[in-house]
């Protein structure tokens, strides 16, 4: 399977500890764009990177949340002290950079529920 | 502020018949649109995208039109088939930056 793979699909956790996801994008794709989605509304743009640099980060990621892909590969996407609010289907994606890169590859997600 | 709009939450059309989707848009910086299905407990696949510079895209039983003028850009699924049933989000995207609308429901009636 060459596609974005994303560990874990789902995580149930309580109130205020930390959660960590990872994404695994198309081995050739240096972009790499996390997404979260609530119920009933489409993806909300968080963050991008282009290979290892964070280029930037949506007003909706709280300090709470940090995002890193050291090496330009794979990336993780850490929660802080999680809320209830917090409960969301988190996205990963990739593409190339010029070229065909308008067109981004979803992951299947990480379906995440805060009690 | 949505960015991007889908009016329409659900669409329900008899297999063989044609689907419509409808999307707006208020950000004229928006240089590419792209359509993407989904599944439950899936992630959203890429079906068509059009660039501004253009008005149609054609790919197989897919096509998207875009009209910059009303802003507005609309899917056609002819004929529709049973797997057709998805999620479909209209995307635009400024630099690198997707934005979605809250997505349609299709149902293909047998």
């Amino acid at each position: 399977d060459t596609g974005v793979s994303q560990d874990p699909r789902h995580k149930i956790t309580k109130r205020g500890q930390n959660v960590t996801f990872r994404c695994d994008p198309i081995s050739e794709h240096n972009r790499l764009y996390w997404y979260r989605q609530t119920l009933g509304q489409g993806p909300e743009f968080l963050t991008y990177f282009q290979n290892e640099a964070q280029l930037e980060k949506s007003r909706l990621l709280s300090d709470r949340f940090s995002a890193e892909r050291p090496k330009g590969s794979f990336s993780t996407l850490e929660i802080q002290r999680t809320e209830q609010g917090d409960s969301a289907m988190y996205l990963c994606a990739s593409s190339l950079a010029g070229g065909r890169g308008n067109e981004q590859f979803f992951g299947p997600g990480t379906r995440l529920t805060v009690l | 502020d949505q960015q991007v709009k889908q009016n329409s939450p659900s669409l329900s059309v008899q297999e063989g018949r044609i689907s419509i989707l409808n999307c707006d848009y208020t950000n004229s910086m928006f240089d590419y649109f792209l359509w993407y299905k989904k599944y439950p407990a899936e992630g959203p696949t890429f079906l068509i995208s059009i660039s501004s510079i253009k008005d149609k895209n054609e790919d197989g039983r897919f096509t998207v039109f875009l009209n910059k003028s009303a802003k507005h850009l609309s899917l056609h699924i002819v004929p529709s088939q049973p797997g057709d049933s998805a999620v479909y989000f209209c995307a635009a995207l400024e630099g690198y930056k997707l934005s979605f609308g809250a997505g349609t429901t299709v149902t293909v009636r047998a």
